[in-house]
């Protein structure tokens, strides 16, 4: 049972256009959505994260849009850079002790 | 300095032995966790730890057990390893219940 959805499975972009990295879930309990950043080798990293009240968090060149009603959200990358390819992760948590993750999406930035 | 220590960062394993992966947070959280990933199954919950007490457990095999001697500390014991248990454990930590993980940068396990 995949609880989060994320597409598409891997994106290229040209440097200094916008990645869009979609996500959706299911279950309507869920009221945190975090994104993580991952390198090769490395752990994840919390890169930006949105809760339910909120339809829109920006953060520098990170921007998270959510649609409560559709249970989806997305986040965009603007002017993407050769430094954010990476492995990005959709996650949702109903508070508590639990996250999940989505199945991520990997992100090339060609110069 | 890393603030959550994962040893050892690589380790090789025969099938039906047993092995202890060890994990120590220095971020002053109460909680703790263990994910696993693969190719098959990205990112995959195993357990959780608040005070040192299990507070929820996705892990369907009991051949993974976490232990926790210390708040800072959640090891995974894994017992008669199977080829299908190689990936990568992370282990992470939380403020109590606030969502935000931290992740150590994980141990690749290999089972052969």
């Amino acid at each position: 049972q995949q609880q989060v959805r994320q597409s598409p499975q891997s994106l290229t972009v040209w440097e200094g256009e916008t990645a869009i990295l979609n996500c959706s879930y299911e279950n309507s309990a869920f009221d945190y959505f975090p994104w993580y950043q991952q390198f090769p080798g490395e752990g994840p990293a919390l890169l930006i994260s949105i809760l339910s009240v909120s339809d829109k968090k920006e953060d520098g060149r990170f921007t998270i849009f959510f649609n409560k009603r559709e249970k989806k959200l997305s986040l965009h990358i603007a002017d993407s850079q050769p430094g954010d390819s990476a492995t990005y992760f959709c996650a949702a948590s109903p508070g508590g002790y639990k996250v999940v993750f989505g199945s991520g999406t990997r992100l090339l930035v060609s110069p | 300095d890393p603030k959550i220590i994962q040893k050892p960062k690589y380790l090789v394993a025969v099938t039906g032995s047993e092995k202890i992966l060890i994990c120590e947070q220095y971020l002053g959280h109460n909680a703790m966790y263990w994910y696993r990933q693969s190719a098959k199954k990205p990112l995959e919950f195993m357990f959780s730890y608040s005070y040192q007490k299990l507070m929820d457990n996705q892990t369907a095999s009991s051949r993974f057990q976490p232990q926790s001697s210390k708040k800072n500390h959640l090891d995974l014991q894994i017992t008669a390893l199977k080829p299908d248990d190689s990936a990568t454990y992370f282990c992470a930590s939380s403020q109590e219940g606030l969502g935000t993980l931290y992740f150590g940068a994980g141990t690749r396990l290999s089972v052969l």
